[in-house]
């Protein structure tokens, strides 16, 4: 049973607009919350991660927003570029640092 | 300087052979992880370990053995291969302690022919 669900699979966004990714989960224990990206060829890097006790978190043009009631959260990408194009995965942990992932979503920013 | 290696990068070999993918990282960090990934980039924990400690082993086949002789280094043998183990092999380390950051290496490539 997969602990965190992800959608869409892929995406594609036209260069400046907005990449929304989605994250459900079933968990309640759960009490971090990261997304990693991954390019063709190289390992997940952490891009943003948010806790159960803040509603949004945003660095530069990444946010998360975290609906804890719902059990939902969520990757926006403002002024979406090409080189953000790569393969983005949410995660949950909990105890020890044993993570969940996503199955990922492939998003291609069109020029 | 690379934070998390592993060596090597691809690895082709036959069906029924055993192989070793050695993990090294230089960030001090108290845990180390594989994760497999699959054709469909399906991220997988298989096995955690805390200063030479295994933690977590997640329902994976026997055939596949970790070994920690420091807790700088986390070697990933895997015996009689089978053509579901191809796959890329993500390791990864942390500081430890509750939910903290994951850092990978580049993977690396298995392929059972």
């Amino acid at each position: 049973q997969q602990q965190v669900k992800q959608s869409p699979q892929s995406l594609i966004v036209q260069k400046g607009g907005i990449s929304i990714i989605n994250c459900a989960y079933e968990n309640t224990a759960f009490d971090y919350f990261p997304w990693y990206q991954q390019f063709p060829g190289k390992g997940p890097a952490l891009l943003i991660a948010i806790r159960p006790d803040v509603s949004e978190k945003k660095e530069g043009r990444f946010t998360i927003s975290f609906n804890k009631s719902a059990k939902q959260f969520s990757l926006h990408i403002m002024d979406s570029q090409p080189g953000d194009s790569a393969t983005y995965f949410c995660a949950a942990s909990y105890n020890f640092n044993k993570f969940y992932f996503g199955s990922g979503t492939k998003l291609n920013v069109k020029p | 300087d690379t934070a998390v290696s592993q060596t090597p990068k691809y690895l082709v070999t036959q069906m029924g052979n055993d192989k070793s993918i050695k993990c090294e990282q230089n960030l001090g960090h108290d845990t180390m992880y594989w994760y497999k990934q699959d054709s469909k980039k399906f991220l997988k924990i298989m096995f955690s370990y805390n200063n030479k400690e295994l933690i977590i082993n997640e329902t994976v086949p026997n055939r596949f053995s970790p070994k920690s002789p420091d807790k700088a280094h986390l070697n990933l043998h895997i015996n009689s291969l089978e053509l579901g183990d191809s796959a890329v092999y993500f390791c990864a380390s942390s500081q430890g302690g509750r939910s903290d950051t994951q850092y990978f290496g580049p993977g690396t490539r298995l392929t059972v022919l």
